[in-house]
């Protein structure tokens, strides 16, 4: 159980075209899904909270008209990465809370990497 | 803001050694402390987790005591196997501390085992 799967695992796009990844909790309702990105040997780093049917929380430093995120069901959020650049070339993970135990716990995705060339 | 610190990689053992692999944390309020394994190919497992001061997690032999006095939570293994090669995050989750609802993440040490 607890499985999140993201869509595609990888991906090369020319700089200034747009690319979407989807990411999906497949066997649990999420009403809690967050966006990382992951440098070569660094940390992930908290991009953004999406939520279920309203606004994406983003952290700081993130732009939210670059990094369009949708949360349109309970199980699917997309990260639409708008006019890409080669700094935007990364990996993209995200991950999902079980809104049915409560817990804290995130159950994460395989990851997105993202080649913009 | 919150922060985790853990000690750097790659950490090489041999079959059957005994695993410490050291992490530290900063936070502003009371926050669940957890690890994470990232084995070659894969996302990001939940290996264990603990909510609150002296509270152990365990699992697959890992384990890992939250020790508010110290503010670590040290992942450690009796007996560790080839197996057990791949990428271990500690993070924490502090809702509670006015930040963000997500977690914040260590570097990640690699982990090694020779046969």
């Amino acid at each position: 159980g607890a499985v999140v799967s993201q869509h595609p695992s990888w991906v090369i796009c020319k700089s200034g075209t747009s690319v979407k990844i989807e990411c999906r909790s497949l066997d649990f309702q999420a009403t809690t899904m967050f966006w990382y990105r992951q440098f070569p040997k660094q940390s992930l780093m908290l991009m953004a909270t999406s939520n279920e049917g309203s606004k994406a929380t983003y952290e700081q430093g993130v732009e939210k008209d670059k990094f369009l995120i949708n949360h349109a069901s309970l199980t699917l959020s997309t990260l639409t990465v708008t006019s890409a650049h080669p700094e935007d070339s990364s990996f993209y993970i995200c991950s999902a809370r079980d809104q049915g135990t409560g817990e804290e716990t995130q159950y994460f995705g395989p990851g997105t990497r993202l080649l913009v060339l | 803001g919150d922060s985790v610190t853990q000690m750097e990689g790659p950490v090489t053992l041999s079959e059957e050694a005994f695993l410490t692999i050291n992490c530290t944390y900063t936070a502003t309020g009371y926050p669940s402390l957890f690890w994470y394994v990232q084995y070659p190919g894969e996302g990001l497992q939940l290996l264990l987790k603990a909510t609150k001061a002296d509270d152990k997690g365990s699992n697959k032999g890992f384990e890992a005591t939250y020790r508010k006095e110290t503010t670590s939570f040290h992942l450690e293994k009796g007996s560790v196997q080839v197996s057990d090669s791949a990428v271990y995050f500690c993070a924490l989750s502090d809702p509670g501390g006015g930040g963000a609802d997500g977690l914040t993440f260590g570097k990640g040490t690699h982990l090694i085992i020779q046969p």
